[in-house]
């Protein structure tokens, strides 16, 4: 089964970098994925797709501070220079075989 | 620019239907999938249903599928999500996104399909 794992939350400093992590469940290690954030109580907005090679391509408008990576099963959003306005959740998202869609759970980053 | 706008959502009792539409511009409509997605109160995102390109393929969640229907119509640029039989636990906000790399020229595969970008949502409440 396809599943995405990301831990419930993150804090980081403003200025410093962060990197969060999702995780592929057993078996779909190649997949590619999306990241997604979400500031508070606004709509989802698209960051980047993220291959298993670690080559990403950022949406329009995307800051660089925004980078993603891969490692095996695991996918990364790195945020440097962190700003106020990067605290939000942050979705990753694949598609499988289905077809069908799915997210990980979110994490809620907090900029300290 | 692009951009999708939700419209339709509002509080319903359980048991009854809704529709929801997606008003699409920027973009050529037709040639892209289409999505919705849910966010429940303090929950994360839940994946809803897509629709082709052509219209010609549709997929639900197992939460929703055969209380769901989701449709295009491109001559008007508009998705639509049909809901019936609803229940409180599709008390959500509503997300229609444009679904990138699925369906190219009338064929998709599932070589993609990311949410790019998305709509402000709209409020569906399911309660007596």
């Amino acid at each position: 089964q396809l599943v995405l794992t990301q831990s419930p939350s993150a804090s980081a400093s403003l200025g410093t970098s962060v990197k969060l992590t999702c995780t592929l469940s057993s078996g779909h290690s190649s997949y590619a994925i999306a990241w997604h954030q979400q500031q508070p109580e606004k709509g989802p907005r698209y960051l980047m797709k993220l291959n298993s090679d670690g080559k990403y391509i950022k949406g329009d408008g995307i800051p660089d501070r925004f980078s993603g990576s891969s490692s095996g099963a695991e996918r990364y959003l790195t945020i440097s220079s962190l700003q106020s306005e990067d605290e939000a959740d942050y979705y990753c998202q694949t598609w499988g075989t289905g077809p069908n869609w799915v997210f990980g759970g979110g994490t809620k980053l907090t900029v300290l | 620019e692009v951009q999708l706008l939700e419209s339709g959502g509002g509080l319903v009792q359980p048991g009854e239907s809704l529709r929801l539409s997606c008003a699409a511009s920027g973009f050529t409509f037709a040639s892209y999938a289409m999505s919705w997605v849910r966010q429940a109160p303090g929950r994360g995102l839940e994946w809803v249903s897509t629709i082709s390109d052509t219209g010609g393929g549709t997929h639900y969640a197992d939460s929703v599928k055969g209380r769901f229907t989701i449709s295009r119509d491109s001559s008007k640029n508009t998705l639509y999500l049909q809901m019936n039989t609803l229940r409180a636990d599709d008390t959500a906000v509503y997300y229609c996104g444009r679904t990138e790399g699925y369906c190219s020229g009338g064929s998709c595969s599932v070589g993609g399909g990311w949410f790019d970008p998305w709509g402000q949502g709209t409020l569906v409440t399911v309660s007596s």
